[in-house]
């Protein structure tokens, strides 16, 4: 079956540095991959996305490769902010019919310190 | 993006009742309601997909009996868990989205503790 593997936090930062939150998948087919943010007290909100390799996913200064040679989805952004404090989950969507479901990484908390 | 309310946000009760949570689509059809459960520094697990109208299709593992899903409108669809045990004491989340391959969009999560 489909999985994620998420690098494990909580991740702690100063403001702006460099930011990378490793994702692995496994999959049959040709998968979407995802990355949703939570802030403190919301919902899973998308920040970004690809739906097929070697597209690149970037919102709000982050960005995503989708390396179907290597399974990856990496995280990355520039210099961090304060307000990009939260858990960032890496996801799937199966491509193949009746596998639509998402399957999520298991969260990785990120603090980013004044 | 659209909006998707959970409500309650956090709910106690007692072992042996039963809670029911409900997630609305505030501004959108959602086609498509999902339920998933998180446990402590663990994913989101799946729990059933229910489509409008019809019965919800569960994910192996997860008693239907126990989590009653109904999803009546567009716009609405509850979980029940029955007969609640401390074990069930969880934090559940509600998505939904207006079609396949569409982009689902997630309501803020039920903290659930049963005691």
């Amino acid at each position: 079956g489909n999985s994620v593997t998420q690098m494990e936090g909580p991740v702690t930062l100063s403001e702006e540095a460099f930011l990378t939150i490793n994702c692995t998948y496994t999959a049959t087919g040709y998968p979407s991959l995802f990355w949703y943010v939570q802030y403190p007290g919301e919902g899973l909100q998308l920040l970004l996305k690809a739906t097929k390799a070697d597209d690149k996913g970037s919102n709000k200064g982050f960005e995503a490769t989708y390396r179907k040679e290597t399974t990856s989805f990496h995280l990355e952004k520039g210099s961090v902010q304060v307000s990009d404090s939260a858990v960032y989950f890496c996801a799937l969507r199966g491509s193949n019919f009746g596998n639509e479901k998402l399957t999520f990484g298991t969260g990785t908390r990120l603090t980013i310190i004044p | 993006g659209a909006v998707v309310s959970q409500h309650p946000s956090r709910v106690i009760c007692k072992s042996g009742t039963s809670v029911k949570i409900e997630c609305r689509s505030l501004d959108f059809q959602a086609t498509t309601m999902f339920w998933y459960r998180q446990f402590p520094k663990q994913s989101l697990m799946l729990m059933a997909t229910s489509n409008e109208g019809s019965k919800a299709t569960y994910e192996q593992g997860v008693e239907k009996d126990k989590f009653l899903i109904n999803h009546a409108s567009l716009t609405l669809s509850t979980l029940t868990v029955t007969s609640a045990h401390p074990e069930d004491s969880s934090f559940y989340i509600c998505s939904a989205r207006t079609g396949m391959n569409t982009e689902a969009f997630f309501g803020q999560g039920t903290r659930l503790t049963v005691v």
